[in-house]
């Protein structure tokens, strides 16, 4: 049973150019959310989607960032324009009904890191 | 503005020894803690939890001490091994949101044999 597999592994973009992760959950969990690690920091909530539909988006910037979850097929994070700031760690997570569980927690994948030049 | 604070960014221990991670939050209305382990280049990965109506929860080695007129929890690792090497991160769920949690800014963890 795989677990979340996010790719790539490492992204290298110039500035101005776009960004495209991929995180395809764990087999079963339907739920999905993003979570970004700036430099020196904790994770920070991003966005939770569910097949086909954007649940809560309260945590990401307001331009240039975007995410979707198709019926079929990985959920895409998806950073237009890229800025030196966009430099960080995203981690996507999933479970199979809405939230954690107090003898659960989410499974992360291992993350894409982001680097901007 | 950090509701969930570890004010340590690094704690080394010797092997066999006591490793005590400490966490601050702000936000009283919450349902449990969590606390997440992660290896370099790895995702972060569920260790132990606590449930806000407790004040104590054990797994093996580690145990979870939960103060709530302090505001207060920590992590005990006992004894230390050098796999716990690692950041570790506390989480809130806190009463508004089922599916947000809120990170401190983790702990690095070095346990030197």
């Amino acid at each position: 049973n795989a677990g979340v597999m996010q790719n790539p592994r490492h992204l290298v973009r110039r500035r101005g150019q776009e960004a495209r992760l991929r995180c395809s959950p764990m087999k079963g969990h339907s739920h999905v959310y993003w979570y970004r690690q700036l430099p020196e920091e904790g994770l920070k909530f991003m966005v939770y989607l569910q097949k086909e539909n954007i649940i809560d988006e309260s945590g990401m910037p307001k331009e240039r960032f975007s995410a979707e979850f198709p019926k079929e097929g990985p959920s895409i994070l998806r950073i237009q324009q890229v800025v030196r700031g966009d430099s960080a760690a995203y981690f996507c997570a999933s479970s199979p009904s809405q939230g954690t569980d107090l003898n659960y927690g989410y499974t992360f994948g291992s993350g894409t890191r982001l680097t901007v030049v | 503005d950090q509701q969930v604070k570890q004010n340590s960014p690094s704690l080394s221990v010797q092997e066999g020894r006591i490793s005590i991670l400490n966490c601050d939050y702000t936000n009283s209305m919450f349902d449990y803690f969590l606390w997440y382990k992660k290896y370099p280049a790895e995702g972060p990965t569920f260790l132990i939890s606590i449930s806000s109506i407790k004040d104590k929860n054990e797994d093996g080695r580690f145990t979870v001490f939960l103060n709530k007129s302090a505001k207060h929890l920590s992590l005990h690792i006992v004894p230390s091994q050098p796999g716990d090497s690692a950041v570790y991160f506390c989480a809130q769920k806190s009463g508004g949101s089922n599916y947000k949690l809120t990170f401190g800014k983790g702990t690095l963890l070095t346990v030197n044999p």
